[in-house]
């Protein structure tokens, strides 16, 4: 019940297309979804996060599109470039001091010229 | 750039050598997390730490020990290294558990 599940595990788009990956969640109490961002060699960064009092969150070509009732939440990039060429992993977390922030499995983007 | 640094980058070791790595943060975070990352399972937390001497389980914490006996400085120890263990892990902090985590730049770690 823990679990956040993400695909897919790899996606490839031309550039200037739409780059859409999901994720699926168990727990209804997680409250806090955020998206990172991982580059070849680097960390993790935050992209964009929501929580679930909103359907939406825009923050440029990035949105994330949440589903209370459906359990699931999704990052779209629109006009997606090279640069976006990454590893992006959803994640979850309850309201509690447990420092437990949920992962999913990754989804490797690769973004043709 | 959070500041924040992981020691050593690389690290090459035998099955049941003790290793420790290190994470430093000059960022005053009250929290600080390790992780390792391996294909097909995301992030997965080792353990984290709410405060000086404050630690706690996370959801891989078998085979692993941590240590927090400044604010800036977080030990992960791996009492006796298995190949299971090879992995790369990364250091994170944040200003309140539910805050923005930052990363390090991580630690690969293979153990022969």
């Amino acid at each position: 019940q823990q679990q956040v599940k993400q695909s897919p595990q790899s996606l490839i788009v031309q550039k200037g297309g739409i780059s859409i990956i999901n994720c699926a969640y168990e727990n209804t109490a997680f409250d806090y979804f955020p998206w990172y961002q991982q580059f070849p060699g680097k960390g993790p960064a935050l992209l964009i996060a929501i929580r679930p009092d909103v359907s939406e969150k825009k923050e440029g070509r990035f949105t994330i599109s949440f589903n209370k009732s459906a359990k699931q939440f999704s990052l779209h990039i629109m006009d997606s470039q090279p640069g976006d060429s990454a590893t992006y992993f959803c994640a979850a977390s309850v309201p509690s001091n447990t420092g437990k922030l949920i992962f999913g499995q990754g989804t490797t983007l690769q973004v043709k010229p | 750039d959070a500041g924040i640094t992981q020691s050593p980058r690389h690290k090459v070791t035998e099955t049941g050598t003790p290793v420790t790595l290190r994470c430093h943060q000059t960022e005053n975070h009250r929290y600080m997390y390790w992780y390792r990352q391996d294909p097909g399972h995301g992030l997965r937390l080792i353990h984290y730490s709410y405060g000086v001497k404050d630690t706690d389980k996370g959801e891989v914490s078998d085979g692993y020990s941590v240590s927090r006996s400044k604010t800036e400085d977080f030990l992960l120890t791996l009492e006796s290294a298995t190949s299971s263990q090879t992995s790369v892990y990364f250091c994170a902090i944040s200003e309140a558990d539910r805050a923005v985590r930052y990363f390090g730049p991580g630690t690969r770690l293979t153990v022969l």
